[in-house]
């Protein structure tokens, strides 16, 4: 069964860092640009940062120079290590899947990790 | 960054209803605009992609057109488990943007 499992969450105090998991399972790792994107509950998803399957990453504003995406291919492991943690950065994160590479989607995601800055 | 407004922020509809979701752009996208299904507590589900391609096990009642900066999500014949929220998304160019979300509830 292709799976994405998110781990790592939690609550952490402002000015604090935290590393996400995303375990891929069921599909050749490697290959495949991967994403996260959180979300606010009862609010839109928002994407975060990209990491193609050479290792070059892209960021949203919001993030970049705090958090750093990557990936462990032999490990099937996406991760994002987030520093300098922000109030704002509390959401549910999710790591997706992209099958398409240029012009992007997700057609897999996770269950999910909240991250709580408080 | 390219902002993606849909309408209407809700509705309400019956079993059986045909749905018509809009997603503007505020700058043209060209098709690379994405329809996403979400209900609560669960990630979103792809729906469409390329503003028109159906995602593999996607029911054919979704359909999706457009083009540029006008984009319109149709659901014909809405089933029970059709009542949730949509979302569009852009990636065109980076930032990739979302819309702020249909919900689509029952009347």
């Amino acid at each position: 069964e292709v799976q994405l499992l998110e781990s790592g969450g939690g609550l952490v105090q402002p000015g604090g860092s935290l590393r996400l998991s995303c375990a891929a399972s069921g599909f050749p790792f490697s290959t495949y640009w991967m994403h996260w994107v959180r979300q606010v509950p009862g609010e839109g998803p928002v994407w975060v940062s990209r990491i193609d399957n050479d290792g070059n990453t892209i960021y949203a504003d919001s993030v970049r120079g705090r958090f750093i995406i990557s990936r462990d291919n032999a490990k099937n492991t996406l991760y994002l290590q987030m520093n300098s943690l922000r109030a704002e950065d509390t959401a549910i994160y999710f790591c997706a899947r992209d099958p398409l590479a240029h012009g992007s989607c997700y057609d897999i995601w996770g269950q999910g990790t909240m991250v709580t800055v408080s | 960054d390219i902002q993606m407004t849909q309408s209407p922020s809700s509705l309400s509809a019956s079993v059986g209803d045909r749905v018509t979701i809009t997603c503007r752009a505020s700058q043209t996208v060209g098709r690379y605009l994405n329809w996403y299904q979400q209900k609560p507590g669960r990630a979103p589900k792809l729906l469409l992609y390329g503003a028109s391609t159906l995602q593999g096990g996607v029911p054919s009642r979704f359909s999706g057109s457009g083009s540029e900066t006008d984009f319109t999500l149709t659901i014909t014949r809405l089933q029970p488990e059709d009542f949730a929220t949509y979302y569009c998304e852009q990636t065109s160019s980076s930032p990739w943007t979302f819309g702020q979300g249909t919900n689509v509830e029952v009347k």
